[in-house]
């Protein structure tokens, strides 16, 4: 079974400064997707960014980017120039290409900004 | 677009009614919908998958007599606490796909149950 693991609880990152949210994943599959979510305060799930598995570069979105590392199953997210909004907590999620193409979310990462 | 739809946002029911939560894809027609529960600074954990007109797909250890789910057109799924109790507290997030290989899942606001 897949499984998917952020170990730091919590992070904290001044404000302009970048700051890395870690995430390893375990699977058999050679096919799948990856995605961080933003969950603010409000606890809407917001989509940051996505990478499909079987592509090689690093997928960035605006601020945001993340270090795929497949052989090594890591898929970190980067924070370029901190803003006070991205204080959140920011989940690490896997989706397999074949079954019921459901979510494996990690524990969570809970991210402070600091002023 | 994309944009997914839960109601209510909060509901309050004694213990021991059933309580029911909607979730509507409002633009696009979601073949797939996810239901999860979220306790306190706690990640997301899925209950159950619904396909629409077929029956719904529980996780282990999901009472599904429960919990019951309903995906009746592409772009409604229902929830059902049944005889709720304090223990089922907790916020309810439905998420939905467009299915057909499609990988993402776009979510809805959640729902906070508050079982007196």
């Amino acid at each position: 079974a897949q499984t998917v693991t952020q170990s730091q609880p919590e992070m904290s990152v001044q404000e302009a400064e970048t700051v890395t949210l870690s995430c390893t994943y375990d699977t058999s599959e050679s096919d799948y997707y990856l995605f961080w979510y933003k969950q603010p305060p409000s606890r809407q799930m917001i989509l940051v960014i996505r990478q499909e598995a079987y592509k090689q570069q690093n997928a960035t979105e605006n601020r945001f980017s993340v270090n795929f590392q497949k052989a090594a199953k890591s898929f970190s997210l980067k924070i370029s120039d901190s803003q006070l909004g991205d204080a959140a907590m920011y989940f690490c999620a896997y989706r397999g290409t074949s079954g019921t193409y459901k979510y494996i979310f990690g524990t969570g990462t809970r991210l402070k900004v600091l002023a | 677009g994309a944009v997914v739809s839960q109601h209510p946002s909060r509901v309050i029911c004694k213990s021991g009614t059933s309580v029911k939560i909607e979730c509507r894809s409002l633009d696009f027609q979601a073949t797939t919908m996810f239901w999860y529960r979220q306790f306190p600074k706690k990640s997301l954990m899925l209950m159950a998958t619904s396909n629409e007109g077929s029956k719904a797909t529980y996780e282990q250890g999901v009472e599904k007599d429960k919990f019951l789910i309903n995906h009746a057109s592409l772009t409604l799924s229902t929830l059902t606490v049944t005889s709720a109790h304090p223990e089922d507290s907790s916020f309810y997030i439905c998420s939905a796909s467009f299915g057909d290989g499609s990988y993402e899942q776009y979510f809805g606001p959640g729902t906070r149950l508050t079982v007196t």
